[in-house]
């Protein structure tokens, strides 16, 4: 089984301030873990992914997430937001099985303020 | 390359009317799955396949079928539409990979509403 706890439904910040969107993930696998943002009415965007390489990842336009085993943790961060940063991001969880299924959090809703 | 395609990108049924979401995908990968996004709620998958003829349910499948007849095709048919399918469609694909999982290629999706 696994499952996705995204902490935060809404995060407001002011342009060219850090950015955290927190994620804690379940799974009985050593999981691969993705975030994905959506723009409004658009499709889903891959923005960084974990698959048991590197702990810190490195994604798109500035961000990256550090994966933590011990807290179960992969939260999403950039050290300055951009106001084209404003959109709906989903952490995501796929157990290592047959299946490949994705499984997804909530979504944050990420607001920047000028 | 087009990617991930689905078809139509909005539509409106009437309750108890049947439909078929189209998806199709160039990528040759063999992974392919659907997932409704509702408020609040992420992402759910409905069904799945592993390769050509292999289905599989999902979370939330009750409402839906699907067949997979070619690597490239995937369509997901609403058999008796129902207010509570009203929702944005998503259909996704992947491919194996070493080392892990690797990521879902999304169509851009289909926002049904059923009335």
């Amino acid at each position: 089984a696994q499952s996705v706890t995204q902490l935060d439904s809404h995060v407001s910040v002011s342009e060219g301030t850090p950015v955290l969107l927190r994620c804690n993930y379940s799974s009985s696998y050593s999981p691969s873990l993705f975030w994905y943002v959506q723009h409004p009415n658009k499709g889903l965007q891959l923005l960084l992914k974990y698959t048991s390489a590197a702990t810190l990842v490195k994604g798109i336009n500035g961000f990256e997430a550090e994966f933590k085993k011990s807290e179960t943790s992969f939260h999403l961060t950039k050290p300055s937001a951009h106001m084209s940063d404003a959109a709906e991001y989903f952490c995501v969880v796929s157990g290592y099985t047959g299946r490949r299924a994705l499984t997804f959090g909530s979504g944050t809703r990420l607001q920047v303020q000028p | 390359n087009a990617g991930v395609t689905q078809t139509p990108k909005f539509q409106v049924l009437k309750t108890g009317q049947s439909m078929t979401l189209q998806c199709a995908q160039d990528m040759n990968h063999e992974y392919m799955s659907w997932y409704r996004q509702d408020p609040g709620m992420g992402l759910r998958l409905i069904h799945y396949s592993v390769g050509a003829g292999i289905t599989d349910q999902g979370e939330v499948p009750n409402g839906y079928n699907v067949s997979r007849s070619t690597t490239e095709d995937f369509p997901l048919r609403l058999l008796s539409a129902a207010p509570s399918q009203t929702s944005v469609y998503f259909c996704a694909s992947s491919y194996s990979g070493t080392g892990g999982n690797t990521e879902a290629f999304f169509g851009q999706g289909t926002r049904l509403t059923v009335v």
